[in-house]
């Protein structure tokens, strides 16, 4: 199993605040997933990245692929009350334990 | 579409007693997985399938069994239910990985399990 380590853990924030998580592990990625749970649901599928380096954006979030191929970070413009959840990486099947995130109005 | 289904939404067993979860998805995705979610500890994989009739274990099986006998279906059954598998259980599919090299996944709802 690889690790995937999510920091923060935790983290609250105002309506208008911009913020980043990051994904990170010891061993190279082939490509790596980004999810998003909302309380009581499922996880939804946000993005995958496959190339280091590769930068996608979804409205008002970015994600990056490092170099080595070895983190991630998504950042989040702007944060609206709409983006609270919890925040997973993923690497095939493993999953790291994620961020919950919190924007209060 | 409905994408993945799942059955219940919340059960309470006795310590003991079995139980079936239920899930279903109409994408055609030959990949379905079960995970189980703990507080603070991320998606753990219970078991797998990579189309009807194959099954796999994953990190955390011990206490469950699943069968795929249809593309559509993967029941999870917890037999002799313990405290220890109080969690939420999601249901997973996707298509083979073998045209992009990658999973992406799709979930459903979720059963929130408690065993008492």
């Amino acid at each position: 199993t690889q690790l995937l380590e999510q920091s923060p853990q935790f983290l609250s924030i105002q309506e208008g605040e911009n913020l980043t998580v990051y994904c990170n592990s010891s061993s190279v990625f082939s490509s790596l997933q980004w999810y998003r749970q909302e309380p009581g649901e499922g996880p939804v599928l946000l993005v995958t990245v496959v190339t280091g380096g590769e930068v996608k954006k979804l409205k008002r979030l970015t994600f990056q692929f490092g170099d080595a191929r070895k983190d991630s970070s998504l950042h989040i413009t702007a944060a609206q009350p709409g983006d609270t959840g919890l925040y997973l990486c993923a690497r095939a099947l493993n999953f790291g334990k994620g961020t919950s995130l919190l924007v209060t109005p | 579409n409905a994408g993945v289904t799942q059955t219940p939404k919340f059960r309470i067993l006795k310590i003991g007693q079995s139980m079936t979860l239920q899930c279903t998805q109409d994408m055609n995705h030959n990949y379905m997985y079960w995970y189980r979610q703990d507080p603070g500890m991320g998606l753990k994989l219970i078991y797998y399938s990579v189309g009807a009739g194959i099954t796999d274990k994953g990190e955390v099986p011990n206490g469950y069994n699943v069968s795929r006998s249809t593309t559509e279906d993967f029941p999870l059954r917890l037999e002799l239910a313990a405290p220890s598998q109080t969690s939420v259980y999601f249901c997973a599919s996707s298509l083979s990985p073998r045209g992009t090299g990658y999973y992406e996944q799709y979930f459903g709802p979720g059963t929130r399990l408690t065993v008492t």
